[in-house]
């Protein structure tokens, strides 16, 4: 089983629809990142965590809302869809020292909004 | 605004050396520097990453500019598994978080 499972893998949802991408990990880190990734772009920040009650806003958190329920389990909730969060979203998870031991990344959930 | 400046893309033959450069110019004195690869329809897989001195492991070595300024991953013996997209990204070592940049897109031939 992979470290870092996303669920969906694909989701295709309509424009003002509410949708949950989950992620979990068994990796035993603290810290988990949700990122977004455009075609031909690097990834942007969204939102992240550093432990079960730490909630960070990133760099384009503006349509977007976690929940961590546990520590293994992060997710990502679009509140009404729009075509342009459109994307490929990556959950990320790295241990305390975050900088020493690098990210492990899911595989991505590529979201369709139409 | 990504911090890290890379060639769109780059082409290497199979069996030889690659060097992806890497600016970051206006890197602080405590943050890392990342490299990350990314094959198609995969999530970033982690290379290597380092501070002020070169580093080696199984997977590449990474060349930093004694000013810290840029830095060189160095792929010893260029696969075509290794085609992918490579991104150096800055650890900022106060807000625990990586910023990435646009990558290098390689392209390795037979």
């Amino acid at each position: 089983d992979a470290d870092v499972t996303q669920t969906p893998r694909n989701r295709i949802t309509k424009t003002g629809k509410r949708i949950m991408l989950e992620c979990s990990q068994t990796k035993g880190h603290d810290r988990m990142y949700w990122y977004r990734q455009d075609p031909g772009l690097g990834l942007r920040l969204i939102y992240y965590s550093f432990d079960v009650k730490d909630i960070n806003k990133g760099e384009i958190s503006d349509g977007y809302s976690v929940s961590r329920q546990a520590q293994a389990k992060f997710s990502l909730s679009l509140e009404s869809a729009i075509p342009n969060q459109t994307a490929l979203y990556f959950c990320a998870t790295s241990d305390s020292t975050g900088g020493y031991r690098g990210y492990t990344f899911g595989s991505g959930t590529r979201l369709t909004v139409v | 605004d990504a911090k890290t400046t890379q060639p769109n893309s780059m082409e290497s033959n199979e069996e030889e050396p690659v060097h992806l450069p890497c600016n970051h110019s206006t890197i602080s004195g405590t943050d890392y520097i990342h490299w990350y690869r990314q094959l198609p329809s995969q999530g970033p897989e982690y290379v290597i990453h380092g501070l002020t001195s070169n580093v080696n492991n199984r997977m590449a070595s990474l060349a930093i500019a004694e000013d810290r300024k840029s830095s060189t991953l160095i792929l010893h013996r260029a696969t075509l598994r290794d085609a992918a997209v490579y991104y150096c990204v800055e650890y900022n070592n106060a807000g625990n978080m990586l910023t990435f940049g646009g990558g290098t897109r390689l392209m390795v031939k037979p």
